[in-house]
């Protein structure tokens, strides 16, 4: 199964500071058909799993653009430009590319 | 309103079965594929099964191959999940997501499994 490691697991910052978790994965990511499906999570407390981001960098409606997804192969970044009080959670990269799909650990966004 | 519900979790003993349910409302349910993921305190966030648009394919992780079985009912616009041999590692919150490659990502809310005595 293919292995994702996400850094920092725990991730303390100050409202309006940029945010930054690395997802990277134990074999390359890109799909026989071209495509990259890695995908970023968000878990609010007591609320089901929302997907922010797929396809590396294409955002899911709704999702304000303060978000953002970068990388390539199996080296992954979801960014956050101002961290707001609502995007506290536990933030997960998952890779869709091969069965069976994976997550990583989560990385918990706290607010200093 | 475009909505995943699921349904028939609870408490359940060890070696038992159960089957879980999840309606869709609100979309073309035969038009995607389904997963069932689950979540547990000791092993996060885990991928289940797969079930393509028409039921003709399916998949399912090793931990659960051998005693899942995942169907579809367009027709009645629900998805299922049937385990067996339940162990205490089976208790978690199971989900039903619609979309994992491209847009339109929706999870239901999740139904808790408790395997206990």
């Amino acid at each position: 199964d293919v292995v994702m490691t996400q850094s920092p697991l725990s991730l303390p910052v100050t409202l309006g500071q940029p945010a930054s978790i690395s997802c990277r994965s134990s074999q390359s990511l890109v799909h026989s058909d071209g495509n990259t499906y890695l995908n970023w999570f968000q878990q609010r407390p007591g609320q089901s799993p929302r997907r922010l981001i797929y396809k590396v960098s294409s955002w899911d409606s709704g999702v304000p653009d303060r978000f953002s997804g970068s990388g390539s192969g199996s080296d992954f970044t979801l960014k956050i430009s101002r961290v707001e009080a609502e995007d506290v959670g536990v933030y997960y990269c998952m890779q869709a590319t091969h069965w069976p799909y994976t997550f990583g650990q989560g990385t918990k966004l706290e607010i200093k | 309103e475009v909505l995943l519900v699921e349904s028939g979790g609870g408490l359940v003993q060890p070696g038992g079965s159960l089957r879980l349910s999840c309606a869709a409302t609100g979309f073309t349910f035969s038009d995607f594929w389904m997963y069932w993921v689950r979540q547990s305190p000791g092993k996060g966030l885990e991928w289940l099964a797969n079930i393509k648009e028409d039921g003709s394919k399916k998949q399912y992780v090793d931990s659960v191959k051998g005693r899942c079985t995942v169907s579809r009912d367009n027709a009645k616009r629900s998805l299922f999940l049937q385990l067996s041999s339940l162990r205490d590692e089976d208790t978690a919150v199971y989900y039903c997501v619609r979309a994992v490659w491209g847009p339109g990502s929706l999870w239901g809310q999740g139904t808790l499994v408790t395997v206990s005595s």
